[in-house]
C-alpha cells in the first residue's frame, strides 16, 4: 500500500550540528505534517504544511512543502539534546476516507 | 487547554481481562481517533469518531470495541486480547474529522499496554 518514505532511518549528531530529513512519496500530497515522538509518550506536532512550495518555521524547525508535492523536508538548526525522538511526517492518503498515514520515522540521537 | 488526556498511562493484562482505556478532550473537537503503535513503528489507525458516530474502521479485531459516550470522550474496551495486542495505544483529536479538512491532529500521551 502507500507509505511515506523517511530518510535517513536514523541519525547520530553532535550538539550544535544542524539536521536535515526529508519524507518522500510515490503520490502527490496536498498536506504535509510533521510529528516529533519522545518515548513512551503521544506525537507532538511541531509544524503544519499546506501549499506547495511553502517553507514554515517553529523556532530553530523549519520545514519545506516539497514543489512536486510529492516530498517534504524538516531541517533543524544548532541542535540540543532535547531534539532526541523519532520525528514522523503525515500526510492525507486521499480516497473517499482520506485517512492519515505516517512516515517511517527517523531516529535522533544528538550527543551533548 | 490543548491536551488529550489518556489513562491509565500503563496497563498490564491477562489474556481473559477486560479492561478500558479512556480519552478526554476539552478542546471542542469533533473528530476522534485511536491509533495503535508498535515500537519504532509509525501510528497505525484503528478507529475514527465523527460527531460521537463510528466513522472509519479499519478492520479492527472484534476483541477492541470502541465507545464515544459525548464529544469529549472516547473509550476503548478491550476484551480477550492477545500478547501480540502488546502496543502503544494512542487517542488523538481534531476539530473536525481529518478526512474531511486536513485538520491538525493532536495526539495523547498515550496508553502502554502489555498483554501477558
Amino acid at each position: 500500500g502507500q507509505q511515506l518514505n523517511q530518510s535517513p532511518q536514523s541519525m547520530f549528531i553532535q550538539e550544535g550540528e544542524d539536521v536535515s530529513m526529508n519524507c518522500t512519496s510515490s503520490s502527490i500530497f496536498n498536506t504535509w505534517l510533521w510529528y516529533k515522538q519522545d518515548p513512551g509518550e503521544g506525537p507532538v506536532l511541531l509544524i503544519a504544511l499546506y501549499k506547495a512550495g511553502e517553507l514554515t518555521s517553529n523556532g530553530r524547525l523549519t520545514a519545506q512543502f516539497g514543489i512536486t508535492r510529492k516530498d517534504s523536508f524538516l531541517n533543524i538548526s544548532a541542535s540540543i539534546p532535547s531534539d532526541v525522538g523519532i520525528y514522523f511526517c503525515a500526510g492525507p492518503l486521499g480516497g473517499a476516507t482520506n485517512k492519515l498515514i505516517f512516515g517511517t520515522g527517523t531516529l535522533l540521537a544528538v550527543q551533548p | 487547554d490543548t491536551e488529550v488526556t489518556q489513562t491509565p498511562k500503563h496497563l498490564v493484562m491477562g489474556m481473559t481481562n477486560k479492561k478500558s482505556l479512556k480519552c478526554e478532550q476539552h478542546m471542542g473537537h469533533r473528530a476522534m481517533y485511536w491509533y495503535k503503535q508498535k515500537a519504532k513503528k509509525p501510528p497505525e489507525l484503528m478507529f475514527v469518531y465523527s460527531y460521537e458516530k463510528l466513522s472509519i474502521n479499519e478492520s479492527v479485531p472484534s476483541r477492541f470495541s470502541p465507545e464515544c459516550p459525548n464529544s469529549s470522550l472516547l473509550n476503548l474496551h478491550l476484551h480477550a486480547l492477545q500478547p501480540e495486542d502488546s502496543a502503544l495505544y494512542l487517542c488523538a483529536s481534531s476539530l473536525f474529522f481529518w478526512g474531511a479538512t486536513n485538520e491538525k491532529l493532536f495526539f495523547g500521551s498515550g496508553t502502554q499496554l502489555s498483554v501477558l
